[in-house]
């Protein structure tokens, strides 16, 4: 069964700066993966997706990396804002329907 | 990409008691997927919502705690069945466009009292 974990649960940085969100799964027989981004006690928002064959995708100041063979994805946040304050979940898609999700990550940015 | 209307955004409800969360779709989709989401923890799939033949149910959720309708290709309800403190959660229905990229209602924060 896939398992997608990521890394870290939390993170905490000053407004102004990079920074980068992982996301690894155990089976590289995805479809897709796709970040999405949830503020507290809300739906998800899609940001990012990227099929299996691509490398990258990028909107904004967001970039998701992806490589498939390793099992690894990360999320690239350039410029952080206060705005961008969050939880970020990762998903993968796998036969037809199925999407596996990560635990996320809590993204605090401190003005 | 799809606009999903959820209702109710959030309710408390007593224990013995049901809630019905709907969900309309701006387009048609052959599929919708009913999620919950258990404080602090990721999304569990619930169940598949097909249009004209029954729900397909994850191990773990029975159709007689969770009832879905899908009447047409734009709308589908989840029903939450004699609820109980750890039905608190929030559910999310969601959808497939192109049968890749997934989107998803703003949710239903429900708390059971």
């Amino acid at each position: 069964k896939q398992e997608v974990t990521q890394i870290p649960a939390a993170l905490s940085v000053p407004e102004g700066e990079n920074l980068v969100l992982n996301c690894s799964f155990t089976d590289s027989a995805i479809y897709n993966l796709q970040w999405f981004r949830q503020d507290p006690g809300k739906g998800l928002t899609s940001l990012l997706l990227i099929q299996s064959s691509q490398r990258e995708q990028t909107s904004g100041r967001l970039n998701a990396s992806l490589d498939k063979s390793s099992g690894r994805s990360t999320l690239y946040i350039a410029a952080s804002q206060p705005g961008d304050s969050a939880t970020y979940l990762c998903a993968v898609k796998t036969g037809a329907n199925n999407l596996f999700f990560g635990t996320g990550t809590r993204l605090t940015v401190i003005p | 990409s799809a606009v999903i209307s959820q209702k109710p955004s959030r309710d408390i409800c007593q224990r013995g008691t049901s809630l019905t969360i709907q969900c309309q779709v701006d387009s048609q989709v052959t599929m919708m997927f009913w999620y919950r989401q258990q404080p602090g923890q990721s999304l569990t799939l619930i169940a598949t919502a097909n249009q004209g033949s029954e729900a397909t149910y994850e191990s773990g959720f029975v159709i007689d705690k969770f009832p879905i309708s899908r009447p047409n290709l734009t709308f589908s309800t989840l029903t939450v069945s004699n609820m109980s403190p750890e039905d608190s959660s929030i559910y999310l229905c969601s959808v497939l466009q192109g049968s890749t990229e997934a989107f998803f209602g703003q949710g239903t924060r429900l708390t059971v009292v």
